[in-house]
Formats: structure tokens, C-alpha cells, sequence
């Protein structure tokens, strides 16, 4: 079975501080991505990621920062956490080619 | 662009009723569809998928037509349990866009 974990399935972070959300797949799946899931809106996506030391945009990449410097594992940073970050993080991967997305537990972040 | 409309909810049902959660979406070209469930506490994962107009995607009782004529894949249960209370969500994938699209979601209950 694949797996995606994600380093935490709750944090909550302060106004202004840098965040890291770490996912790591272990099925050498070479697309990676980070959803935020908010009420009312469904799975928003942040950015993507085709291959290590690749990325690409979303449709709502403001204020986050993204990393892939292993197939395995790609990150989610917030450099300067603010309190409209409050969501769920949901980070997913995919072989090549194939739509199939399989997604992590989540993370749920709570900006005060 | 690729838009997914589902019926909005929450849907709150009886056991053993027959389910149907609309969804409706806007696409270039022939993308794929997909459902994919969220159990309480948990990522999402895939439920079912069609790939091409008439095909019929289903699993665990659930079914879903790809009609391409009412632009429609529509999920239906003939009689539901409680462990199927969970968020579900209709999602497509366009090679063009190389990305999955989601609805909002729909929030089921079921009723014991």
C-alpha cells in the first residue's frame, strides 16, 4: 500500500513564526502536492511538484514556499505565519501519468 | 478553466436509504472523474473513477455515470450505513492542466 505521512497531525503556531510541514511518500511516486482544505471551498492547491528540485504554482501559492530536495519528500513553509494560514493541510503524491492522487492524514494548523 | 459544482450539503440520511450527491463540471478536452471520500480524522482516498463518457466507476455499493452529455457524475448508494457518514468529494483531472479539480465537498451523516 502507499503511504504519505505528514510530521503532524496538529500544530499551532503564533503569528510571524516560519512553519515547516514535512510529508514523505514511500512509493517512489515522482508528483508531489499540498492541498489546504477550508470549509465551504474543498481542496485548494497550493503547489506541485514533478520531480526533486522542481516546483510549480498553484492557485493559491501567496505566503507559502514549497522544498523537494528528495523524490521522497517535499515541504510546505510558511515564512511568516499568519492567522488566514488556520487550515488544514493535506499533502497527496502520484506516479507519473497518473492521476490517482493519494493523500496524507492531514495536518491541522492553528495560527493564534 | 476546470470547475467542479456539487450539490451542497451537509446531507443527513436514515440507514438503509438510497443516496444521490450531485455533481455537475466545467472542462476542456475529456478529463477523468473521480470521487474521492474523507472519513472523520483521516486523508481523503479514492472511492471510484471513470476515465470516458458511459463509463461507470463504482465501489463498496457506490456507482457513478460519466454522462458527458449533462456534463455529470453523479453518486449514487441504494441503501447507505452509518460508516459511510464521511465528506465526499467529485473531483476531475484535464492532462491539459496535469492536476486534480474538487468540488467543496459534501458532508454525509447517516442516521442509525
Amino acid at each position: 500500500d502507499v503511504k504519505v505521512t505528514q510530521s503532524s497531525r496538529y500544530l499551532v503556531k503564533r503569528t510571524g513564526e516560519k512553519v515547516f510541514l514535512e510529508c514523505v511518500q514511500d512509493m517512489d511516486h515522482e508528483n508531489m502536492f499540498w492541498y489546504r482544505q477550508d470549509p465551504g471551498l474543498g481542496l485548494r492547491l497550493i503547489y506541485f511538484s514533478y520531480d526533486v528540485k522542481m516546483k510549480e504554482k498553484g492557485d493559491i501559492p501567496e505566503g507559502y514556499s514549497v522544498s523537494r530536495e528528495k523524490k521522497e519528500r517535499f515541504s510546505l513553509i510558511l515564512e511568516s505565519a499568519s492567522t488566514n494560514q488556520t487550515s488544514m493541510y493535506l499533502c497527496a503524491s502520484s506516479l507519473s501519468g497518473n492521476p490517482e492522487q493519494y493523500f496524507g492524514p492531514g495536518t491541522r494548523l492553528t495560527v493564534t | 478553466g476546470n470547475s467542479v459544482t456539487q450539490m451542497e450539503g451537509p446531507v443527513t440520511l436514515s440507514e438503509e436509504a438510497f443516496l444521490t450527491i450531485n455533481c455537475t463540471y466545467t472542462a476542456t478536452g475529456y478529463p477523468s472523474l473521480f470521487w474521492y471520500v474523507q472519513y472523520p480524522g483521516e486523508g481523503l482516498q479514492l472511492l471510484l473513477k471513470a476515465t470516458k463518457a458511459d463509463d461507470k466507476g463504482s465501489n463498496k455499493g457506490f456507482e457513478a455515470t460519466y454522462r458527458k452529455e449533462t456534463t455529470s457524475f453523479h453518486l449514487e448508494k441504494g441503501s447507505v450505513q452509518v460508516s459511510d457518514s464521511a465528506v465526499y468529494f467529485c473531483a476531475l483531472y484535464s492532462g491539459s492542466a496535469r492536476q486534480l479539480t474538487f468540488g467543496s465537498g459534501t458532508q454525509l451523516t447517516v442516521l442509525p
